[in-house]
């Protein structure tokens, strides 16, 4: 069974759309994350939530807008599509990031290319 | 701003070699640091985690090593295989995650 899973692994599509990629965990974790990998393979982090609650925010476009209907799920939707947008995007769990021990564990990656 | 290096970026050996992979942090005042291996059309798999008050952990043929105080880190991998092939990524927690840029292993048979 995959612990963190992500869908889809792949996703092309035009500059202007609205997409969404769903990540889902099976560990009993508290904490869910959404990373981007950047052109120089460096993944910086997005959101952050913790139980169905916002903790991290970091600075990214309106457009991107994380949702969590439960501690189980963490998805991200993104509108009006930019080029820029172009990357791969991970998703993540920790058991409870107020430990700052606990290690993560990443879903595969979803490579979206934005045309 | 936190800024993570990873020297080499890529590392070839032949198999059964012992190997060393740096990592170097700009801020020590993390709370803890992993190592994390990328095989190709996989997510990251967590090696090792070293709290900020350790200096090392050990996984079978991985030992890791952390000094804050100089903001380095080390990932020994005694007897090369090939099945170790991947990139290696080092990654230090203040508030956030912040990785470096991997280190990608090539162990030939």
């Amino acid at each position: 069974d995959t612990a963190v899973s992500q869908t889809p692994k792949y996703l092309v599509t035009q500059m202007g759309n609205d997409k969404s990629i769903k990540c889902e965990q099976n560990l009993g974790h508290d904490t869910m994350y959404w990373y981007k990998q950047d052109s120089k393979k460096f993944l910086k982090i997005m959101f952050s939530y913790n139980n169905k609650e916002l903790i991290i925010n970091e600075t990214v476009p309106n457009r991107f807008s994380p949702k969590s209907p439960d501690k189980a799920h963490l998805n991200l939707h993104i509108n009006s599509l930019e080029l820029g947008d172009s990357a791969v995007y991970f998703c993540a769990s920790s058991q409870d990031f107020r430990q700052n021990t606990g290690e993560l564990f990443f879903g595969e990656g979803s490579r979206l290319t934005v045309l | 701003k936190q800024e993570v290096t990873q020297i080499p970026a890529a590392l070839s050996v032949p198999e059964g070699e012992n190997l060393v992979l740096n990592c170097s942090f700009t801020d020590s005042a993390i709370y803890n640091l992993q190592w994390f291996r990328r095989d190709p059309g996989k997510g990251l798999t967590s090696l090792l985690l070293i709290q900020s008050s350790q200096r090392e952990q050990t996984s079978g043929r991985l030992n890791a090593s952390l000094d804050k105080s100089s903001g380095r880190s080390t990932l020994y991998i005694a007897a090369s295989q090939p099945g170790d092939s991947a990139t290696y990524l080092c990654a230090v927690e203040i508030n956030m995650l912040t990785f470096g840029g991997g280190t990608r292993l090539m162990v030939k048979p």
